[in-house]
C-alpha cells in the first residue's frame, strides 16, 4: 500500500498562471480532504469530497480555488490565475470513512509562486 | 470560536532528556483527540488518538494525555532522540465527518 501520493512534491508557478495539485488515496479510501499551511502556521482545511461529491468546502476561498474527485483518478486541487499569497504547501489526506477511520496524509505539494 | 492552542512554539533539548508539550482547545462538540509528528518537509503522522472517555494513551516513548473536564492535553516524550526533532502537532476533531482543527505545533528540537 503506498499510501497517500501527492504530486508533484514542489511546483513553482508564476503569478497569472494555473497550479494543479493531485492526490491520489490510499487504497480503499474514497474520502479526501484538502488542507493548506502556511509558513509557521497550522494546517487550516480547506475541502472535503467524496468519489465525485463536494461534501464540505466551507474552507475554499471562494475565487479561483476548486477540487475535484472523478470516479477514476486522484483528486485535483486547482488554483487560477495564483498570486503570491498562494504560495504554501498544500496537503491531502484520505479516509475509509466520514469518521476519518484510518485517516492518512500525503507528504504535500509545496507551491511556490514567483 | 472552535481554536487549539499549543505551547511552547518552539523546544530545544538535550538527547536522552524527557519533555511535555501542552495543549489546550476550546472546541465543541468534542469527538478525539489526536497528536501529531510532522518531519519537515513531511505530511503530519498519527501519533495518538484519545475519545472522550480515554486520559491517557502511549505509543512507544510518547504519551498522550488528556482531561475533557480542562480541555487540555499533553504530550510526553521519553528519553528523547535526535529523530524526535520535529513539529509536533495537537488536533482536536469535532463531530462527525468534520475537519479536524489544528494547533500550530510546537517545534522540538532535540541537540546532541
Amino acid at each position: 500500500n503506498a499510501g497517500v501520493m501527492q504530486n508533484p512534491r514542489h511546483l513553482v508557478r508564476r503569478r497569472g498562471q494555473e497550479a494543479r495539485l493531485r492526490c491520489s488515496p490510499m487504497k480503499g479510501h474514497s474520502h479526501v480532504y484538502w488542507y493548506r499551511q502556511l509558513p509557521e502556521e497550522g494546517l487550516k482545511f480547506m475541502v472535503y469530497l467524496q468519489k465525485e461529491n463536494i461534501i464540505d468546502e466551507s474552507g475554499m476561498p471562494k475565487e479561483r480555488f476548486s477540487a475535484e474527485f472523478p470516479k477514476e483518478g486522484p483528486s485535483i486541487l486547482r488554483i487560477q490565475q495564483v498570486v503570491r499569497g498562494d504560495s504554501a504547501a498544500y496537503f491531502c489526506a484520505s479516509s475509509r470513512t466520514g469518521d476519518h477511520d484510518g485517516y492518512t496524509f500525503g507528504s504535500g505539494t509545496r507551491l511556490t509562486v514567483v | 470560536k472552535n481554536q487549539v492552542e499549543q505551547s511552547p512554539q518552539s523546544l530545544i533539548i538535550l538527547e536522552g532528556k524527557n519533555c511535555t508539550l501542552q495543549c489546550n482547545y476550546t472546541v465543541s462538540p468534542f469527538s478525539n483527540l489526536r497528536w501529531y509528528k510532522q518531519d519537515t518537509g513531511r505530511g503530519p503522522v498519527s501519533l495518538t488518538i484519545m475519545t472522550f472517555s480515554e486520559n491517557t494513551k502511549s505509543n512507544g516513548r510518547y504519551t498522550a494525555t488528556l482531561d475533557a473536564d480542562t480541555k487540555q492535553s499533553s504530550l510526553h516524550i521519553t528519553a528523547s532522540q535526535l529523530s524526535d526533532s520535529a513539529s509536533y502537532i495537537c488536533v482536536v476533531t469535532s463531530g462527525g465527518y468534520n475537519k479536524l482543527i489544528f494547533g500550530a505545533g510546537t517545534r522540538l528540537a532535540v541537540h546532541p
